[in-house]
Formats: C-alpha cells, sequence, structure tokens
C-alpha cells in the first residue's frame, strides 16, 4: 500500500538558517509527489509538485524539493528560512492505480526563532 | 473570487444533532473531497467524488453522507454527532490527470470547518 512518511514531528531552525524537511515515500510506480503547507487557522497551500523531469523543482516562497527515486525521497529544501515560514508542512504522494487518492504525511511544524 | 469556500467556518452544536457543511469550488474541476483533520493534525481522506460520482469512500460511519448536486459543490451531512466528530473538516477540489491511474493535480482546500460537539 501507499505510504508516506515525514520522520520528523517538528523541526526548529533560527532565522535565516537553511531548512530541510524530509519525505518518504512508499509507492510502485512514478509518483506524484507534492509538498503543501498550513499555516494556523488556515487550508493547506500547495508549495511544489513533481510528475516527471528534472527531479529539482522550484516552488513558491523560495522552496524547492528533490525526488531522489533511488532513496524513495522528497526533501524540501529552503536556504534562508523566514520567521513566516513557521507552519505545519505536508508531503503527500498521489496514489494512482485507480486509486484516486492523494495520501499525506503526518506533517513537520517547523518553528522559527528569532 | 475565493477558488474553494465552506460554509459555516466554525460550527457549535450538542452531541446527537444532525448538521451539514457546505462546499463550492470556482476553479471548474472534476473531482472534489472531503477530508478530516484531528487534533494532532493528521489528515484523512472521507470521500471523494468525480465529476458528481462518488468514488472514494473510506471507513466513516454512515452517519456522515456526502452529496454532490453538481460538479461544483460537495455537501457533507453528518447525522446523529459524537464527541468524537469533532474536528476540522477540509474540503477540496482537482482536477483528474489520468483517469486510468485514478491521479489528480494539485487539490485546492478550502479554508476549513472547526467542528466542536459538546
Amino acid at each position: 500500500a501507499q505510504s508516506v512518511t515525514q520522520p520528523d514531528i517538528h523541526i526548529t531552525v533560527s532565522e535565516g538558517a537553511s531548512l530541510e524537511l524530509r519525505c518518504n515515500y512508499s509507492y510502485g510506480a512514478t509518483p506524484y509527489l507534492f509538498w503543501y503547507v498550513q499555516s494556523p487557522g488556515q487550508g493547506l497551500q500547495l508549495l511544489l509538485k513533481y510528475f516527471s523531469g528534472d527531479t529539482l523543482v522550484q516552488g513558491i516562497k523560495g522552496f524547492e524539493a528533490e525526488f531522489k527515486r533511488s532513496q524513495s525521497s522528497f526533501n524540501l529544501r529552503k536556504p534562508s528560512v523566514h520567521w513566516s515560514d513557521a507552519a505545519e508542512y505536508f508531503c503527500a504522494v498521489g496514489a494512482g492505480a485507480g486509486g484516486f487518492k492523494t495520501i499525506f504525511g503526518a506533517g513537520t511544524r517547523l518553528f522559527v526563532k528569532a | 473570487d475565493t477558488a474553494v469556500s465552506q460554509t459555516p467556518k466554525y460550527l457549535v452544536t450538542q452531541m446527537g444533532n444532525d448538521k451539514s457543511i457546505k462546499c463550492e469550488q470556482n476553479l471548474g474541476h472534476d473531482t472534489m473531497y472531503w477530508y478530516k483533520q484531528d487534533s494532532k493534525k493528521f489528515l484523512k481522506i472521507m470521500f471523494s467524488y468525480n465529476n458528481k460520482e462518488l468514488i472514494i469512500n473510506e471507513t466513516v460511519p454512515n452517519r456522515f453522507s456526502p452529496k454532490s448536486p453538481d460538479k461544483a459543490h460537495l455537501n457533507l451531512h453528518i447525522n446523529s454527532l459524537e464527541l468524537g466528530d469533532s474536528a476540522v473538516y477540509f474540503c477540496a477540489s482537482s482536477q483528474l490527470i489520468r483517469r486510468d491511474r485514478g491521479s489528480t493535480d494539485t487539490q485546492y482546500f478550502g479554508p476549513g470547518t472547526r467542528l466542536t460537539v459538546l
């Protein structure tokens, strides 16, 4: 069965420091991969997605993610974190094979300290 | 110009009551979803409709009944509310990319409905 694992429940980084959020997936075929962000009291918003092609994808707000098939990973990165990046981040895989589902990871809460 | 809207934003009610949450999208998408997010932020799919046809029906109590009058609307009716139903419910929509693989593009989420059952 398809699954998504985000190993870190929460991460704290200093403002201006770099960030990497980890995501591992389990899926038999080529996955559709997504990163979403949820600010407090809001719905989820897409940061970036990977369907095919260049394995390094750029997203909004200066985020990028790299698809590594050999490691079944799709880690999210940002070179310099801003206080406004504090939020919950969800990795997701579009689980096809007729499933029509998008499977979400449990989320990683990002705290940014001044 | 809201893409996915839900009403109400907050819903406080007594156990045993029946309530509905409405969702509308103006993105022209063909697929709509209901998710339940618990207090630990875990997001669980409940239902999905594609062109008004039910395509995902997870293990959800039959007290929950979705209704899709047209492609742009997906409402959620809940009967005999229980304490454990308290959560944030999100509506979302997306466009199907490949029907043979059941793969959909980006999901656009509504702002959520916070349901509190007393």
